[in-house]
């Protein structure tokens, strides 16, 4: 398509509840990453994908968090038995080369609000 | 790891006037990318920067990548309503400064 897009828009979980949010890149673009954004602050890495290939999970805040991308195109982000701190933002961005590229700019999606209550 | 540092943190200023905001890295950068964000929309990118001591504009936006390629800033000129939002710079990395939010007032 022609942009990020995401969904769903607004999710409200019960805490434990789990949930799975999905992202449709730009087609064609290698790279993919999931940012966690709280209220009032910026963009927090969760990880990469370079194609179907998950290279970086370092942000990932608990093992309660798991992203796939098994095609390299699609993604789902999935948080497992939610809990109130999970409320955020998640903002999905794809690009056309890797980070260390010139073709490295990100598109992002417009999010998805999750409400944990 | 490293760490992006923006500041200020906030500004409140009158339309019409020149706005500048910087963000600096404790790691060198081989890209700086500032994005703006407006409510409820995912950040959209304002300038690229890609070699130190690069000066690029567009339109009344202008950015520097420092020379020691730890640093860069932005420059908004002749502010207007619409610049209201929270302005965002990354590295290469692809990691996120915390903002600088920007209010212009009419």
């Amino acid at each position: 398509g022609a942009g990020v897009s995401q969904s769903p828009r607004y999710k409200v979980a019960k805490r434990g509840q789990d949930v799975a949010l999905r992202c449709d890149p730009i087609s064609g673009h290698v790279s993919l990453f999931w940012y966690q954004q709280a209220l009032g602050q910026g963009p927090e890495f969760l990880t990469y994908f370079q194609n179907e290939a998950q290279l970086d999970k370092s942000g990932l805040p608990s093992d309660r968090f798991f992203a796939e991308r098994p095609e390299g195109s699609v993604s789902t982000l999935k948080i497992q038995r939610t809990q109130q701190e999970d409320s955020a933002v998640y903002l999905c961005a794809s690009s056309l080369g890797v980070p260390s590229s010139g073709a490295n700019v990100l598109t992002f999606g417009a999010g998805s609000r999750l409400t944990v209550l | 790891g490293q760490q992006l540092n923006q500041s200020p943190q906030s500004m409140f200023i009158q339309e019409g006037e020149d706005v500048s905001m910087n963000c600096t890295s404790s790691s060198i950068f081989n890209t700086w990318l500032w994005y703006k964000q407006d409510p409820g929309e995912g950040p959209v990118l304002l300038i690229a920067l890609y070699k130190a001591g690069e000066l690029t504009s567009n339109g009344r936006l202008t950015a520097q990548f420092g020379i020691t390629r730890k640093d860069s800033f932005l420059n908004i000129s002749a502010s207007i309503p619409s610049d209201v939002g929270i302005y965002f710079c990354a590295g290469h990395d692809m990691r996120f400064g915390a903002g600088t939010r920007l209010t212009v007032k009419p």
